[in-house]
C-alpha cells in the first residue's frame, strides 16, 4: 500500500541550512507536498511539486525530488527560530486524498 | 475570510459518552476532510466529502465513528460511545478544488481527551 516515511527529529543551529527528507512508496504519485505545523495549530501548505519536476525553489525553500529513488527533500536556507515546527511530507494523485508522513520535528537553537 | 472553523477547540469527556465535533469549511470550498492526529499513528485521513457526499470513509476506525455533511457549510464527526483510545487532535480541512490536492486548508483542530 501507500506509505510515506520521514525521520522524526532534526536539530539545527540558527543560520544553518536544514534538510528534511522523505521517502514514499507509490510511484504513481502525481503531486508531493510539504506542510508545516506550528504548535497548537493545523497544517499549513508550504510548497508542492509535480512529479514531472525534479526541483522547485521558493525563497528560502528548495524542494528536490528523486523520482527513481522515491525520495523527496525540503531544504530551508538560513534557518530561523520561527522555522521550528513539525514538517509533513505528503503524496497525492489526481484526487483529493493525501497520504501524510509521520512528520519531522525541526528544532532550531541559537 | 475566517478560515476553517472547528468547535470545540478542546473537549474532555468520560468513556462511554457521545462526542460531536463540528466543522465549518471555508465558504465556496467543495471538499471537506476529517483527520485524526496522534503521537503513535501520526496524521490519518478518516473521511472526506465532495459536494456534501462522502467519497472515501475507509479511514473511519470503526462503527463508533460517523460523519455527516448536511450542507456545504457544516460537517460533524460523532463518536459514540467514546473510548480513551479516541483521545487525539481531530482536524477538519477544506479544499476549493476537486481532483487536485494542492490547496487543503486546515482548521486549528479539536483536542479530544477521553478519560
Amino acid at each position: 500500500g501507500e506509505d510515506v516515511e520521514q525521520s522524526l527529529f532534526l536539530s539545527v543551529r540558527e543560520g544553518d541550512s536544514s534538510v528534511i527528507n522523505c521517502t514514499y512508496t507509490d510511484s504513481s504519485s502525481t503531486y508531493l507536498y510539504w506542510y508545516k505545523q506550528e504548535p497548537g495549530a493545523g497544517l499549513q501548505l508550504l510548497t508542492y511539486i509535480f512529479s514531472n519536476m525534479d526541483m522547485k525553489q521558493d525563497q528560502r525553500l528548495t524542494v528536490l525530488l528523486n523520482k527513481k529513488d522515491k525520495h523527496l527533500s525540503l531544504r530551508i536556507a538560513d534557518t530561523q527560530t520561527g522555522d521550528s515546527a513539525i514538517y509533513f511530507c505528503a503524496e497525492g494523485h489526481n484526487t483529493d486524498k493525501l497520504i501524510f508522513g509521520t512528520g519531522t520535528r525541526l528544532q532550531v537553537f541559537p | 475570510d475566517a478560515g476553517v472553523i472547528q468547535s470545540p477547540r478542546h473537549e474532555v469527556t468520560e468513556m462511554g459518552q457521545e462526542v460531536t465535533l463540528r466543522c465549518k469549511p471555508i465558504s465556496g470550498h467543495n471538499s471537506l476532510f476529517w483527520y485524526r492526529q496522534t503521537m503513535m499513528r501520526g496524521l490519518e485521513l478518516l473521511i472526506y466529502f465532495n459536494n456534501n457526499v462522502p467519497i472515501d470513509d475507509s479511514g473511519m476506525p470503526e462503527d463508533r465513528f460517523s460523519a455527516k455533511m448536511p450542507n456545504a457549510s457544516f460537517s460533524t464527526l460523532k463518536i459514540q460511545p467514546s473510548e480513551p483510545r479516541d483521545s487525539a487532535v481531530y482536524f477538519c480541512a477544506s479544499s476549493p478544488t476537486s481532483g487536485r490536492a494542492d490547496t487543503q486548508y486546515f482548521g486549528p483542530g479539536t483536542r479530544l481527551t477521553v478519560l
